[in-house]
């Protein structure tokens, strides 16, 4: 039972080039997410998926393109990467909408667009 | 909308001694879930504890205490005889009717000294 899962766990990129990431689940949840931390400014929500084939956006969508296309994976897409985006993104997962809702998440994925 | 504001960005606590982290809150939902986040040096997110806004007691997990004050809107965690171990930052979040989404604070960094 590996929990929340992310790949890469580091990458660098170049302004402009575009980059995946991928998030798998292994407890059937329902609900996924795609954060994004940055110093100062806590955890703020990229997009979220209520279910497979579903997806929304976030509190900070814009430059993030997302996919569900199966139920344990979320992928994260950024077609072209600016140094903004800079970050450590984290994926989480969730059972569902009752407000008892832990959130699992992975352990993270440090990206640096230079 | 909801808002999560932690108003220390940094702590200081001796071995063994309590320390108080704040949270206040801003929502409009009736129904509503108040978490405390731990993330350690190592970047990974841990769960330490949940608040229902029905519950009338205030919830405890171990060394860890949930003071919540739901006319004051705040949520402070309360972390009894504190270890090398939770130097961390720690981060309050809550959750409302919309699609199990967290909304979280910017975080305080707690420093355990010997």
């Amino acid at each position: 039972n590996a929990g929340v899962t992310q790949t890469p766990k580091f990458r660098v990129l170049k302004t402009g080039q575009s980059m995946t990431l991928l998030c798998a689940q292994d407890m059937n949840h329902e609900y996924m997410y795609w954060y994004r931390q940055d110093p100062g400014m806590g955890l703020r929500l990229i997009h979220y998926s209520v279910g497979e084939g579903t997806t929304a956006k976030g509190e900070v969508p814009d430059g993030y393109n997302v996919s569900r296309l199966k139920k344990q994976n979320f992928l994260l897409g950024l077609e072209s990467a600016a140094p903004s985006q800079t970050s450590v993104y984290f994926c989480a997962s969730s059972y569902g909408v009752d407000i008892y809702n832990e959130q699992f998440f992975g352990p993270g994925t440090r990206l640096t667009v230079l | 909308a909801q808002k999560i504001t932690q108003t220390q960005p940094g702590m200081f606590v001796q071995e063994k001694e309590a320390v108080t982290l704040d949270c206040t809150y801003d929502t409009s939902d009736q129904s509503y879930g108040l978490f405390w986040y731990k993330q350690p040096s190592s970047g990974e997110m841990i769960f330490l504890i949940y608040q229902g806004s029905y519950d009338e007691q205030n919830a405890t997990e171990g060394r860890y205490s949930l003071n919540f004050q739901k006319a004051r809107k705040s949520a402070n965690l309360v972390i009894s005889a504190s270890q090398l171990g939770d130097s961390a930052m720690y981060f309050c979040a809550m959750s409302g009717t919309s699609y199990g989404k967290l909304t979280f604070g910017q975080g305080t960094i707690l420093t355990v000294h010997p």
